[in-house]
C-alpha cells in the first residue's frame, strides 16, 4: 500500500527566504502525487499535482515540485516565502486510495 | 476543477445525539469522500460515498456510526451517532476521481461536551 511521509512537522523562514518542504512517497506502481494547503479554518486546497510527462511541475501561488523516481520524493518549493504563505501542506499520493502525509505547518517570519 | 461547499461549517453537541453533515458539489463528480481530521492532525479516510448504493468504509469506521448517503452524484451526507466527545474532529468532504485529483470543501468544525 502507498504511503507518504513528510519531514519536518514545523518548518520556519523568513519572509522573501526559500520554501522547501520535504515530502517522500512508497507506492508499487507509478504514483499520483499532489501537494495540498490549509490555510486556517479552511479546506484542503489543490497547490499542483504529478501524473505523468514533465517531473517539474508548477503549481498556484508560486509553488513547484519535482518527482524524482528514483529518491521517491517529491518535495515543494518556491524561491521567495509570503507572510500569506503561511499554512499547513499535505503531500498525498494515490494508486488508488488517497493517502495523506501528517502535514508541515509552515512559519513565515517577517 | 469543482466546487464543494458544507452545511453546518461547525456545531456544538451534546453527546448521545447525532449530527447529519450535507454536503454539495456543483458539478457531477465520479466519487465523493469523507474524511476526519482530528485537531492537529492529517486527514483520515472515513469512507468513499458510492451513488445510490451503501458506502465503502475504511478500516476502523462503521455504518452504525457514520451512515452516509449519496442520493445523486452532486449530493451526499455524513452522520455522526451518538457522539462522544472523542468524536470531535474536523469532517471533510471530497469529490473527484479516486486517483487523480479531489477537491475539498471547507469543512464542519464539530465539537461534542
Amino acid at each position: 500500500a502507498q504511503s507518504v511521509t513528510q519531514l519536518g512537522s514545523h518548518v520556519s523562514v523568513s519572509e522573501g527566504a526559500l520554501v522547501l518542504l520535504r515530502c517522500n512517497y512508497s507506492s508499487s506502481v507509478p504514483p499520483y502525487l499532489f501537494w495540498y494547503v490549509q490555510y486556517p479554518n479552511q479546506g484542503l486546497q489543490l497547490l499542483l499535482k504529478y501524473t505523468t510527462g514533465a517531473t517539474l511541475v508548477k503549481g498556484i501561488n508560486g509553488f513547484e515540485a519535482e518527482f524524482k523516481k528514483s529518491e521517491t520524493s517529491f518535495h515543494l518549493t518556491k524561491p521567495s516565502a509570503h507572510m500569506s504563505d503561511a499554512a499547513e501542506y499535505f503531500c498525498a499520493v494515490s494508486e488508488g486510495d488517497m493517502r495523506f502525509g501528517a502535514g508541515t505547518r509552515l512559519t513565515v517570519k517577517p | 476543477s469543482a466546487v464543494i461547499s458544507q452545511k453546518p461549517s461547525r456545531d456544538i453537541c451534546q453527546r448521545g445525539t447525532s449530527l447529519t453533515i450535507q454536503c454539495q458539489v456543483d458539478s457531477q463528480v465520479t466519487m465523493m469522500f469523507w474524511y476526519r481530521q482530528q485537531p492537529g492532525q492529517s486527514l483520515t479516510l472515513i469512507a468513499t460515498a458510492n451513488q445510490g448504493s451503501e458506502a465503502t468504509y475504511e478500516s476502523g469506521f462503521v455504518i452504525d456510526k457514520f451512515p452516509i448517503s449519496r442520493p445523486n452524484l452532486t449530493f451526499s451526507t455524513l452522520t455522526v451517532s451518538n457522539m462522544s466527545p472523542e468524536d470531535s474532529s474536523i469532517y471533510l468532504c471530497s469529490g473527484g476521481t479516486r486517483q487523480e485529483t479531489q477537491y475539498f470543501g471547507p469543512g464542519t468544525r464539530l465539537l461534542v461536551l
